[in-house]
């Protein structure tokens, strides 16, 4: 199974402030296809998981433009470029090239 | 809109059984596999299982292959998991959520429904 390591566990972040989150996997995630199948995902307290980010760098419909993706193979970044209080929750990466799917331990973002 | 809607859940002993629904709607089910990810209390999201458009192919995660059953029916745009010889550490919450074909990603998740597994 590919294992995604997320660091870090958790950030405390000043509102107006940047943020970034790091995922490594076991494996490369790109597929014969030339996509690399990497996505992030936000849970905020008390709600089920939204997505964010799919193949590395695309924002989901609805998403605001301060979030982006970056990365390549086996690491990747989210990056947050002035977190505001709504982005709170735990975020999680997640591949999807092939099954099992798995996902980061998940990174607990919180506002000072 | 996209909607997912769960039921089935609750309480079961160690070794019952139970089955979980999910209800589609706002889309085109038959054209996407579905997938179940749960969410054990206080811990992150682990995935479960999934299976293709028409039913033909599934996938399932070590720890319930034997035990959990994926299955959809596409004329009732409704998915299904068949949870059986449940243990302790079923306990979770049960999302069902929509696959996404272009990079398979998870694109829009139900509200999740409560398995809890205790004598």
């Amino acid at each position: 199974d590919i294992v995604m390591t997320q660091t870090p566990l958790s950030l405390s972040v000043t509102p107006g402030q940047p943020a970034s989150i790091s995922c490594k996997s076991s494996h490369s995630l790109l597929q014969s296809d030339g996509k690399t199948y990497l996505s992030w995902y936000l849970q905020k307290p008390g709600q089920s998981p939204l997505l964010l980010i799919y193949a590395v760098s695309n924002r989901f419909s609805g998403v605001p433009d301060r979030f982006s993706g970056s990365g390549s193979g086996t690491d990747f970044t989210l990056k947050i470029s002035r977190v505001e209080a709504e982005d709170v929750g735990v975020y999680y990466c997640m591949q999807s090239v092939e099954p099992p799917l798995t996902f980061g331990g998940g990174t607990k973002v919180e506002i000072k | 809109e996209v909607q997912l809607v769960e039921s089935g859940g609750g309480l079961v002993q160690p070794g019952g059984s139970l089955r979980l629904s999910c209800a589609a709607s706002g889309f085109s089910f038959s054209s996407h596999w579905m997938s179940w990810v749960r969410q054990a209390p206080g811990k992150g999201l682990e995935w479960v299982t999934n299976i293709k458009e028409d039913g033909s192919e599934t996938h399932y995660v070590d720890s319930v292959k034997g035990r959990f059953t994926i299955s959809r029916d596409n004329a009732k745009k409704s998915l299904y998991l068949q949870l059986n010889s449940l243990r302790a550490e079923d306990t979770a919450v049960y999302y069902c959520a929509r696959v996404d074909s272009p990079g398979a990603v998870l694109d829009y998740w139900g509200q999740g429904i409560l398995v809890t597994v205790s004598s």
